[in-house]
């Protein structure tokens, strides 16, 4: 069936650095990837997103890039605060809310 | 705006008992999503209602597994008996519409924050 690789599986960064996390999918018709983070005990967030149409996008301190060739997008944090520290998933779709989630990612941000 | 609400936020029951976890969405979002994620995998699709009616159910486990919205307002999702492999986060989630909107407006798929479900 259709899937979509994360990694890291965990990442450790210094307050102030950049973090990246990568995805792949495998569905050539999917066309919304939305990313979500998920505060300890908390619900996941949508913080970001990108449609096939788009090659990157941006909002403040985070990132998206999509390669529709390669099937990849990136989720790209910079100077990154102790409020970063969460888990984040990647997910694809065909333009509905039947996603496709990546396994995450655990952020840490070190002060 | 309430968000979604999801109860129990934590439940642990003996293999073979039932359980059922229920999900209050935003009021208004005719569209209402099961999702669940089991030891530390994906979050993975279970299924999809468009007010009362299941739209999607292609993602649901198996017969153990029983999801309902009568009214179309509130859902519940009920494990009957539990199995161990059954243990995991249950996610309710709800949109407006079912196509996605993109990040702004108001089609957005929002997540209730879980129901952790450990069966023993």
């Amino acid at each position: 069936g259709e899937n979509v690789e994360q990694h890291p599986s965990t990442l450790s960064v210094q307050e102030g650095d950049s973090a990246v996390i990568k995805c792949t999918y495998s569905d050539s018709a999917s066309n919304y990837f939305p990313w979500y983070k998920q505060e300890l005990g908390k619900r996941p967030q949508l913080i970001i997103d990108i449609r096939s149409n788009v090659g990157e996008k941006k909002d403040q301190r985070i990132a998206v890039t999509l390669n529709k060739t390669a099937k990849h997008f990136s989720l790209h944090i910079t100077e990154t605060q102790p409020e970063d520290s969460a888990v984040y998933f990647c997910a694809a779709s065909r333009g509905t809310y039947k996603y496709i989630f990546g396994t995450g990612t655990r952020l840490k941000v070190l002060a | 705006e309430a968000g979604v609400t999801q109860f129990p936020s934590h439940s642990v029951i003996e293999k073979g008992q039932t359980v059922t976890l229920r999900c209050d969405p935003i009021s208004g979002h005719d569209n209402l999503y099961w999702y669940r994620r089991v030891m530390g995998k994906e979050i993975k699709f279970l299924l999809h209602f468009v007010k009362e009616s299941k739209q999607d159910e292609s993602g649901m486990p198996n017969n153990r597994f029983l999801a309902e919205r009568t009214g179309g307002t509130y859902s519940t999702l009920k494990v009957q008996p539990a199995e161990l492999e059954d243990s995991g986060v249950y996610f309710c989630a709800s949109s407006p519409v079912w196509w996605t909107g993109g990040s702004s407006g108001a089609n957005v798929l929002t997540f209730g924050a879980g129901s952790r479900l450990t069966v023993l």
